[in-house]
């Protein structure tokens, strides 16, 4: 009963550096995203994807790639890592767009 | 465009006392409303939904009543524990245009003391 999987749990990079942060779920979903969470924001939308081979960006997508090859998985790329992304990165996943999102356990990164 | 503005905390309670934390929201269309629970090291879990005007989400003796002629959802729960700590955040997902987004409000940090 896995849930939404995401990994690494913490990660320290360097600023320039480049890595993918993991997100797998075992529900069978369609929909898929990406939030950062930050003191006093709340969560707010990098990334999400409707279904396999389809992503779009949310409100804060600048600094990061996604791609949606299968439906299990949606990994989220940091192509040159700064501090400003320095955050809590969770991963939700949903039947469909309107459906309540089933979250992860979050990645806590931070960027030196 | 839509937003959500909760309550600031922290809010420090003793147990079995009346909670309220408060959430209003500013949206367009006829979202969906949400109160999502996130403890300490954990990611957010569902607490309870509405889906329209006058809906009652509720679950765990949590309660929210969706109010359009106030644009609120505020969270109450008649007796609160020490397990109810933790970071509580209302959102509200727009229906229209498929994206699914969530907006959340800023998150209310809640303590309850034995």
């Amino acid at each position: 009963n896995a849930g939404v999987t995401q990994t690494p749990k913490f990660q320290v990079l360097k600023t320039g550096q480049s890595m993918t942060l993991q997100c797998a779920q075992d529900m069978n979903h369609e929909y898929m995203s990406w939030y950062r969470q930050d003191p006093g924001m709340g969560l707010r939308l990098i990334h999400y994807s409707v279904g396999a081979g389809i992503t779009d960006q949310g409100e804060v997508p600048n600094g990061y790639n996604v791609s949606r090859s299968t439906t299990e998985d949606f990994p989220l790329r940091l192509l040159s890592a700064a501090p400003s992304q320095t955050s809590v990165y969770f991963c939700a996943s949903s039947r469909s767009a309107n459906q309540p999102q089933h979250f992860g356990d979050g990645t806590r990164l931070s960027i030196l | 465009g839509d937003s959500v503005t909760q309550m600031e905390g922290p809010v420090t309670l003793s147990e079995e006392a009346f909670l309220t934390i408060n959430c209003t929201y500013t949206a367009t269309g006829y979202p969906s409303l949400f109160w999502y629970v996130q403890y300490p090291g954990e990611g957010l879990q569902l607490l309870l939904k509405a889906t329209k005007a006058d809906d009652k989400g509720s679950n765990k003796g949590f309660e929210a009543t969706y109010r359009k002629e106030t644009t609120s959802f505020h969270l109450e729960k008649g007796s609160v524990q020490v397990s109810d700590s933790a970071v509580y955040f209302c959102a509200l997902s727009e229906n229209s245009g498929n994206t699914g987004k969530l907006i959340f409000g800023q998150g209310t940090t809640l303590q309850v003391k034995p």
